[in-house]
């Protein structure tokens, strides 16, 4: 079954610092992997989706790479801002057998001003 | 366009009671899923459905959970003889076709606490 963690569970930055979110996967059969935030008490809103052939995904502020052999993906967030600060989840699609995207448990990331 | 929707946003019910938790997908889209969020854990999986039909219901976690989605768009979860266990999000999403390779839509979720 795939596994996917996420590393650390919780990180505090001060404004304008960058940081970088870690998520690796067990099993490197994937279709793509997608990165969520979440906002305390709220649905997911998708930020990035990378899909197996492609290395990384960028959008404004937000790059995520993937190294499917590896099973790791970064999400890399340049000059942080308050707002950024809420739960962000990674996910991936399993090529065999699951129709459902696989998640990790998050890293919950507050920005200090 | 309109994404996906999930009503109510909370909801609240006492143990033993029965209740019933509504997805509207993006229209047009085939493919339809629930999971379920437990406070500190990522969301997992219930069941998919393609069109009618349940493909998959291995997420279940036992027969009190039961899911219907009788014309091919609306889905509605239900979940028989309540227990405190079952407080969490419930998650819907949707995608155009089924299958982990295409991106999937969230609605905001339907809060369930059960006292």
């Amino acid at each position: 079954k795939q596994e996917v963690t996420q590393i650390p569970a919780a990180l505090s930055v001060p404004e304008g610092e960058n940081l970088v979110l870690n998520c690796s996967f067990t099993d490197s059969a994937i279709y793509n992997l997608q990165w969520f935030r979440q906002d305390p008490g709220k649905g997911l809103t998708s930020l990035l989706l990378i899909q197996s052939s492609q290395r990384e995904q960028t959008s404004g502020r937000l790059n995520a790479s993937l190294d499917k052999s590896s099973g790791r993906s970064t999400l890399y967030i340049a000059a942080s801002q308050p707002g950024d600060s809420a739960t962000y989840l990674c996910a991936v699609g399993h090529q065999t057998g699951a129709n459902n995207l696989f998640f990790g448990t998050g890293t919950r990331l507050t920005v200090i001003p | 366009g309109a994404g996906v929707s999930q009503t109510p946003s909370n909801k609240v019910t006492e143990k033993g009671k029965y209740v019933e938790l509504r997805c509207d997908p993006i229209s047009g889209h085939t493919a339809l899923y629930w999971y379920r969020q437990s406070l500190g854990q990522g969301p997992e999986f219930l069941i998919y459905f393609q069109g009618t039909g349940a493909a998959d219901d291995s997420g279940l976690p036992n027969d009190r959970f039961f899911a219907v989605r009788p014309e091919g768009s609306v889905s509605t979860l239900k979940i028989q003889r309540t227990e405190r266990g079952d407080s969490a999000v419930y998650l819907c999403a949707s995608s155009s076709y089924g299958g982990s390779f295409y991106e999937q839509y969230f609605g905001p979720g339907t809060r369930l606490t059960v006292t």
